[in-house]
């Protein structure tokens, strides 16, 4: 059965702390891997990572992805409280006609900021 | 753009009823989704598309309809509710190749 573990489930830091979120995953067929940001709303993509070892990088944030090990982790320097979400990670696999569409999630990781 | 909306925002229903979840891209997305989303529980698909007139079913289909009439449009319909179906409903949509857009959600309580 596929599946998406993430860990730890929660984590309270203190702003300017630096975080490192784990996602790790068995699914047949692996496509892609995604993080999303959410808070009181709907997910809002982050990162999407399909090759192994090239990490992606917008500001504070940065993702890599090992495929060999079958995880990521989704790095946060400089904490802010807006940081404040639960981010979730989510694999795609091939199974569903080929679409990049059909994720599997993790049930997410909390992170509260505190000032 | 709008991206992907949702409506209603909030619904209640009582034990039994129906009602169709509307939902709409402007991004000519081939992929449309529906997921759920429970505490403790992540999200899980319930329906997908990769096309107009071509739907299938993810992980908790039951109790849940779907239709695919245009590219634009992936209307969710329950056939008579039930408490166990009170959750947040998200659609989605993705270019096929790209990452999967949500829409606001539908938070929907049935007593």
């Amino acid at each position: 059965e596929d599946k998406v573990v993430q860990s730890p489930l929660s984590l309270v830091v203190h702003e300017g702390d630096t975080v490192t979120l784990n996602c790790s995953y068995e699914v047949t067929n692996f496509r892609s891997l995604l993080w999303y940001k959410q808070e009181k709303k709907a997910p809002t993509f982050l990162f999407m990572l399909t090759s192994s070892g090239i990490e992606k990088k917008s500001g504070r944030l940065s993702s890599i992805l090992d495929k060999k090990e079958l995880f990521s982790i989704l790095n946060i320097t400089a904490t802010q409280t807006g940081d404040s979400a639960i981010y979730l990670c989510a694999v795609g696999n091939m199974n569903y006609g080929g679409s990049q569409g059909n994720l599997i999630f993790g049930k997410g990781t909390k992170l509260s900021v505190k000032p | 753009n709008a991206g992907v909306t949702q409506t209603p925002k909030f619904q209640v229903l009582k034990t039994g009823q129906s009602m169709t979840l509307q939902c709409a891209q402007d991004m000519n997305h081939e992929y449309m989704s529906w997921y759920r989303q429970d505490p403790g529980m992540g999200l899980r698909l319930i329906h997908y598309s990769v096309g107009a007139g071509i739907t299938d079913q993810g992980e908790v289909p039951n109790g849940y309809n779907v239709s695919r009439s245009t590219t634009e449009d992936f209307p969710l319909r329950l056939l008579s509710a039930a408490p166990s179906q009170t959750s947040v409903y998200f659609c989605a949509s993705s270019s096929g190749t790209g990452p999967l857009y949500f829409g606001p959600g539908t938070r929907l309580t049935v007593l």
